[in-house]
C-alpha cells in the first residue's frame, strides 16, 4: 500500500535560514508525490507535484522539493524561509488506483523574526 | 471565486441527530472527494466520485455515513445519528481526471457534536 512518513512533528528555522521538511514515501511503482500547506482557518493548498523528470521540482511561494529514489525521499525546501512560512506541511502520495491522495500527518513549520 | 466550496463552514449538532454538508467542486472537474481531519493529523480519505458515479468508500465510512453526487456536480456528505466521534473537519475537494492531478480543497466543515 501506498504510504508517507513525515519523521518530523515540528520544525523551527529562523527567518531568512534554509529550511528543508522532510518526506520519506513507500509505494508500489512510479510514486506520484505532493506537498500541500494549511494555513490556520484556510483549506490546504497544493505546493508542488513529483511524477516524472527532474528530481528537482519548483514550486508556489518559492519552495522546492527534490524527489531521492534511492534514499525514498521526497523534502521539501526553500532557501531563505519566511515568518508567513510558519504552516502545517503536508506530503502525499497518489494512491493506488491513481485517484485518491495519501496524506502524512503532517509537520507543522514554526518560522521565527 | 472558481474555487471549492462548503456549506456550511461550522455545523454543531446534539449527539444524535443527523446532518447534510455540501460540496460544490470547480466548475470542470470531474472528481470529487471527501476527507475527514482531527485535529493533528493529516486528512483521512472517505470516499470518491467521477462524474456521478461513487467509485470508492473507505472503510472508515460507516453505514451512517452517505454521499451522493446526482448530477455530477455538487455533492452531499449527510451522516445520520452523530456521534462525539464525528467531530472533525470535513473536507472536500476536486480534481481533473487522469493518473497525475493534484486536488484542491474547499475550506471545509468543522462538525462539533454535542
Amino acid at each position: 500500500a501506498q504510504s508517507v512518513a513525515q519523521p518530523e512533528d515540528q520544525v523551527n528555522v529562523a527567518e531568512g535560514n534554509p529550511l528543508t521538511v522532510k518526506c520519506t514515501y513507500s509505494v508500489s511503482g512510479n510514486p506520484y508525490l505532493f506537498w500541500y500547506v494549511q494555513y490556520p482557518n484556510r483549506g490546504l493548498q497544493f505546493l508542488l507535484k513529483y511524477i516524472t523528470g527532474d528530481n528537482l521540482v519548483k514550486g508556489s511561494y518559492g519552495f522546492e522539493a527534490e524527489f531521492n529514489k534511492s534514499q525514498t525521499s521526497f523534502h521539501l525546501k526553500k532557501p531563505s524561509a519566511l515568518v508567513s512560512d510558519s504552516a502545517l506541511y503536508f506530503c502525499a502520495v497518489l494512491g493506488t488506483g491513481g485517484f485518491k491522495t495519501i496524506f502524512g500527518a503532517g509537520t507543522r513549520l514554526f518560522v521565527k523574526a | 471565486d472558481t474555487g471549492v466550496s462548503q456549506d456550511p463552514r461550522h455545523k454543531i449538532t446534539k449527539r444524535g441527530q443527523n446532518v447534510t454538508f455540501r460540496c460544490d467542486p470547480i466548475s470542470e472537474h470531474n472528481r470529487l472527494y471527501w476527507y475527514r481531519q482531527t485535529l493533528g493529523q493529516g486528512p483521512e480519505f472517505l470516499t470518491y466520485f467521477q462524474n456521478e458515479a461513487q467509485l470508492e468508500k473507505s472503510r472508515l465510512l460507516s453505514d451512517r455515513f452517505s454521499a451522493e453526487r446526482p448530477k455530477g456536480s455538487f455533492s452531499t456528505l449527510e451522516i445520520q445519528r452523530t456521534e462525539q466521534g464525528d467531530s472533525a473537519m470535513y473536507l472536500c475537494a476536486s480534481s481533473k481526471g487522469g493518473m497525475n492531478t493534484e486536488a484542491f480543497f474547499g475550506q471545509g466543515t468543522r462538525l462539533t457534536v454535542v
